[in-house]
């Protein structure tokens, strides 16, 4: 069956950096295009990034530009967040996903991994 | 880019019907078929209820629906049960290749 597993997250001081990783499983990573979406503590979803199946194309929210990085590792089945000048507005559940072919949208999730911004 | 906007609560008895507004502009909502929907219960995975605006993955109950009107997605859940109560967003993308979702809606069965 397909999973998704995060890891990574944890407590970090603020302008610090973080990967973050999802191991996925039970389907053809090397043709989907994956995304990581994040939950504030007490606020809905937000959609942070995405990118291609082969990596060529990323995307980003404003928020993270220029300090988050996509990417993925098709040899390993692995989806990455490199996350760099962290802020306090970053803590959040982070949440990988798969996205469903030919659709904008994500037909399967992850459990979430915590990061927590804090000196 | 602003957040969709939901309703912030939405509540029924078991067996009624609820359904859940969805208000973006022509450059998301009304201006695409790829609306989604998303059950989460808080500490699990989010699950994808309905895709392109009416689409049900297979396994959701047929109980559950949407459909759109102009900048306006709906989702209808009919006959609410227990199990229905949980947070549920919508999405959309949008013309950068970037995703929105709504503020989330509460759904409590009464």
């Amino acid at each position: 069956q397909v999973q998704l597993v995060e890891s990574g997250g944890g407590v970090v001081q603020p302008g610090r950096s973080l990967r973050l990783s999802c191991a996925v499983s039970g389907f053809s990573f090397s043709t989907h295009g994956m995304h990581w979406v994040r939950q504030a503590p007490g606020k809905g979803l937000e959609w942070v990034a995405a990118i291609s199946y082969d990596g060529n194309d990323k995307y980003y929210v404003d928020s993270v530009k220029g300090r988050f990085t996509v990417s993925r590792d098709n040899s390993k089945n692995i989806l990455y967040l490199q996350m760099n000048s962290l802020r306090a507005e970053d803590t959040a559940i982070y949440y990988c996903s798969k996205g469903r072919s030919g659709s904008w949208c994500s037909d399967y999730w992850g459990q979430g991994t915590l990061v927590t911004v804090s000196s | 880019q602003s957040a969709l906007t939901q309703p912030a609560s939405v509540s029924g008895s078991l067996g009624q019907s609820i359904t859940i507004s969805c208000t973006g502009t022509s450059s998301d909502v009304g201006g695409y078929n790829y609306v989604s929907w998303y059950q989460h219960h808080p500490g699990k995975a989010p699950k994808l209820m309905i895709y392109e605006v009416s689409n049900r993955p297979s396994g959701v109950p047929d109980r559950f629906s949407g459909s759109k009107s102009g900048n306006t997605a709906s989702l209808t859940i009919s006959g609410l049960q227990a199990e229905d109560e949980a947070d549920y967003y919508c999405s959309s993308n949008t013309p950068i290749n970037t995703w929105l979702f709504g503020g989330g809606t509460k759904v409590t069965v009464l």
